[in-house]
């Protein structure tokens, strides 16, 4: 059971140049999200999923993309990159919630450094 | 104005003393998550709750829905105890999303 994985785990981008993040899963979990972490701020919501072929937006959706063809799978898409992307990339899984709790205990990956010159 | 606030931002100990951070919301939530961030970068999770309290091992984190108010507590804290504490809640009725606060970052010494 590896849990969360993402990869690569860190990456060096010019401006302008795309790239994708995967995350992968291995607990049929529902929810899965990707969040942003930068110096002084909490962790920042990009997009999320509540299952195979369910995104939504989150706080900072701008310059990302993601899909969710599989239940295991949701990859990050950086369209063209920019030196404000320049950041520590976090996916998370969780089970859906019953009743008024939407999300369940967290599961986190190990993180992606992302360097945009 | 965050919708989370976490006290203190830093937090120096010594070894076996007795820690508390503070977590304040402003949103009806859900529930609450409280979650470690080693040195190295790697985030896991130690409590969801929703009410009362819960406990494991030399960690005890409470809640209070009324006042919007949770605390992780730490006895006999350890120098492995150090890491950045993180407080998430899960906005009520919201549409599913998580709220992280900034963090509390807590050094043990020996």
């Amino acid at each position: 059971n590896a849990g969360v994985t993402q990869t690569p785990k860190f990456q060096v981008l010019k401006t302008g140049q795309s790239m994708t993040l995967q995350c992968a899963q291995d607990m049929n979990h529902e929810y899965m999200s990707w969040y942003r972490q930068d110096p002084g701020m909490g962790l920042r919501l990009i997009h999320y999923s509540v299952g195979a072929g369910i995104t939504d937006q989150g706080e900072v959706p701008n310059g990302y993309n993601v899909s969710r063809s599989t239940t295991e799978d949701f990859p990050l898409r950086l369209l063209s990159a920019a030196p404000s992307q320049t950041s520590v990339y976090f996916c998370a899984s969780s089970h859906r919630g019953y009743g008024r709790v939407k999300q369940e205990t967290q599961y986190f990956g190990p993180g992606t450094r992302l360097l945009v010159l | 104005k965050n919708e989370v606030e976490q006290s203190p931002q830093n937090l120096t100990a010594q070894e076996g003393e007795f820690i508390t951070i503070n977590c304040s919301y402003s949103v009806g939530i859900s529930a609450l998550h409280w979650l470690q961030q080693h040195p190295g970068g790697g985030i896991v999770s130690l409590f969801m709750l929703s009410s009362g309290k819960k406990k494991h091992g030399r960690l005890i984190a409470t809640i209070n829905i009324q006042e919007k108010h949770s605390s992780l507590h730490i006895t006999a804290s350890h120098p492995r105890d150090s890491a950045v504490y993180i407080c998430a809640v899960g906005i009520q009725g919201g549409s599913e999303k998580l709220v992280f606060g900034k963090g509390t970052k807590l050094t043990v010494n020996p």
